[in-house]
């Protein structure tokens, strides 16, 4: 059963810290998303790539945030410095977008990475 | 402005019944997407249902259809026989053709009471 898988599952970090989130897309997917939930914001769409190429990362605070693909195996999202506002879960998710012209044409998420930053 | 909007913080259903989750949309792509995605406790993003905006019938998955009515950009998600396991936040979202963007609603809070 194909899916997302992020890395790693919980990082507890002192603030100042770099963190780095990891995001294996499912295989033949085009397009991947990074979000962050938080009670108070709910999901914020941060970037999101087409393709490998990255669409728009105008949701990210650009001055510590950065996101890449690497390879078609791999999207990473760094802070740095990370900081106590930065404390949230970070979710990725794949699929085939624009979606098939079918029912049902899911877009995945991965478990997410909950970052705490004291 | 608010591309997707969910007007029920907090539902509650009786087992058994069925249950009606409000989304309205805001678009003026004509070619788009929406996705209704269940989060448990656990905090997973499990997906449920999609909608293309040229479907000409309503998406069902089981237990779970969307009642899409273009004209009204409102896409609500009904739960037939709700369960205990239905308890979950649950998020509209949608996903226009032409940017590629998947925005989320801020969710309905459901609590099914045995």
């Amino acid at each position: 059963d194909a899916r997302v898988t992020q890395t790693p599952r919980h990082k507890v970090t002192e603030m100042g810290q770099e963190v780095t989130m990891r995001c294996q897309p499912i295989l033949g997917h085009n397009t991947v998303f990074w979000y962050r939930q938080t009670m108070m914001q709910g999901l914020e769409l941060l970037a999101y790539f087409r393709n490998r190429a990255p669409l728009d990362d105008s949701g990210m605070p650009k001055d510590r945030f950065s996101a890449e693909m690497p390879d078609a195996t791999l999207a990473t999202l760094k802070i740095q410095p990370s900081e106590p506002r930065d404390s949230a879960v970070y979710f990725c998710a794949s699929g085939l977008v624009p979606p098939l012209r079918q029912r049902n044409s899911p877009l995945h998420f991965g478990n997410g990475t909950r970052l705490t930053v004291t | 402005a608010q591309k997707i909007t969910q007007t029920q913080p907090g539902m509650f259903v009786q087992e058994k019944e069925a249950v009606t989750l409000d989304c309205t949309y805001d678009t003026s792509d004509p070619s788009y997407g929406l996705f209704w995605y269940k989060q448990p406790s656990s905090g997973e993003m499990i997906f449920l249902i999609y909608q293309g905006s040229y479907d000409q019938q309503n998406a069902t998955e089981g237990r779970y259809s969307l009642n899409f009515q273009k004209a009204r950009k409102s896409a609500n998600l009904v739960i037939s026989a709700s369960q205990l396991g239905d308890s979950a936040m649950y998020f509209c979202a949608i996903l226009e053709d032409s940017s590629y963007k998947l925005i989320f609603g801020s969710g309905t809070r459901l609590l099914v009471r045995p």
